[in-house]
């Protein structure tokens, strides 16, 4: 199994651009996750979804969008970049949300938005 | 709010000693616990879960104090790769944004 990949693991954009960063799983897992990480923030989660066809938003969602069409996928779409979301950007996915089960987390997309 | 608060560090300790530090949560209802390790420029990663009785895993030890709502974690022996940041994260039994909670993560440097 190839766990939780993402792409890119790198981006630079400009200001009002959009992009989508790419995850993926191959562990069948119903639950997935979008976090940011910025230094002495710790992790926070953006959206998340508890299995195909439904999505909910997290704890800082504003200027970011998903959809989740199958298991596998989980988009993050940045609908116009602002120099506020440079981060490093992290996905996640277990078996089930909450409760004793493990989170993969993919490798990260660092973002940097000038 | 559910909060999951950590001392953020850094701790510096010599190889070959013992540290030790805790997690404290507000959640009453929390009923999964974990420790995660996350190494610089690297993602999270799961080191152990922590049961109420506690558990040891090698050189790690983790408990769980349910009355006083903290959860802690020792290592002893330790090892210069065991620098990290060591993040603890508390779990209900809702799903989503309810379902998981993360602390900001206590950083630990072990020198030669």
């Amino acid at each position: 199994n190839a766990g939780v990949t993402q792409t890119p693991k790198f981006q630079v954009l400009k200001t009002g651009q959009s992009m989508t960063l790419q995850c993926a799983q191959d562990m069948n897992h119903e639950y997935m996750s979008w976090y940011r990480q910025d230094p002495g923030m710790g992790l926070r989660l953006i959206h998340y979804s508890v299995g195909a066809g439904i999505t909910d938003q997290g704890e800082v969602p504003n200027g970011y969008n998903v959809s989740r069409s199958t298991t596998e996928d989980f988009p993050l779409r940045l609908l116009s970049a602002a120099p506020s979301q440079t981060s490093v950007y992290f996905c996640a996915s277990s078996y089930r949300a909450g409760g004793p089960y493990e989170q993969y987390f993919g490798p990260g997309t660092r973002l940097t938005v000038t | 709010r559910k909060e999951v608060e950590q001392d953020p560090g850094p701790f510096n300790v010599p190889e070959g000693a013992t540290v030790a530090f805790n997690c404290t949560y507000s959640n009453s209802a929390s009923q999964s616990f974990f420790w995660y390790r996350q190494d610089c420029r690297k993602e999270p990663k799961l080191l152990m879960s922590v049961y109420s009785s506690g558990n040891e895993d090698g050189r790690f030890t983790a408990q769980l104090n349910r009355a006083s709502q903290y959860i802690s974690l020792l290592i002893r022996d330790s090892k210069l790769s065991d620098s990290a940041t060591y993040l603890c994260v508390v779990t209900g039994l809702g799903g989503g944004a309810d379902g998981l909670t993360f602390g900001k993560g206590t950083h630990l440097i072990i020198q030669p």
